[in-house]
């Protein structure tokens, strides 16, 4: 049980267009989910917080405006970066909490975005 | 606000060799502490969680041992084989959900 999906695995795009990763939990709800970026050899870095129907929130020095986060339903989230350059490219994880049970999170398997 | 530092950043070891990875965190204040491992390109993969109220788990050859009063976790790994070989990375909770990751050790064992 609690497992977390992402889609897609990995994506190239070009500089300036826009790309949507999407994050499920497949066999629970997750009133909450988080998106994390990890470049290179770094550790993963806490990018927002999503809760299922109310406005995402964004830790300092992320943009909200370029990293567009939706919360539609209690298995989806989705993290939309707009505007892509090759400065965003890196690893993308989101995680779930099971709702109500714990704080414990599931992280999905990540995103590699490639911007060329 | 919570620093997670892990030491070494990397290790080298031959098959066989028991070891222990190392994990410090700043602020005590935490709900839990949980070790994750990672291959490369690859998401986290759930090792060991240790509540705060605890001192420690076991699962197969791991071992992770807690003391909140110095903010030290350790990672015991028995008898290495070469498919541990991954980054292993310790991440401390604080508040409702902030998770804070460390920097990673990579193992390498060899045969």
């Amino acid at each position: 049980g609690a497992v977390v999906s992402q889609h897609p695995s990995w994506v190239i795009c070009k500089s300036g267009t826009s790309v949507k990763i999407e994050c499920r939990s497949l066999d629970f709800q997750a009133t909450t989910m988080f998106w994390y970026r990890q470049f290179p050899k770094q550790s993963l870095m806490l990018m927002a917080t999503s809760n299922e129907g109310s406005k995402a929130t964004y830790e300092q020095g992320v943009e909200k405006d370029k990293f567009l986060i939706n919360h539609a339903s209690l298995t989806l989230s989705t993290l939309t970066v707009t505007s892509a350059h090759p400065e965003d490219s890196s690893f993308y994880i989101c995680s779930a909490i099971l709702a109500g049970i714990s704080y414990e999170q599931y992280f999905g398997p990540g995103t590699r975005l490639t911007v060329t | 606000k919570q620093e997670v530092t892990q030491i070494p950043a990397a290790l080298s070891v031959p098959e066989g060799e028991n070891l222990v990875l190392n994990c410090s965190f700043t602020d005590s204040a935490i709900y839990n502490l949980q070790w994750f491992r990672q291959d490369p390109g690859k998401g986290l993969t759930s090792l060991l969680l240790i509540q705060s109220s605890q001192r420690e788990q076991t699962s197969g050859r791991l071992n992770a041992s807690l003391d909140k009063s110095s903010g030290r976790s350790t990672l015991y790994i028995a008898a290495s084989q070469p498919g541990d070989s991954a980054t292993y990375l310790c991440a401390a909770l604080s508040g409702y959900s902030t998770l804070t990751f460390g920097k990673g050790t990579m193992l390498l064992v060899s045969p």
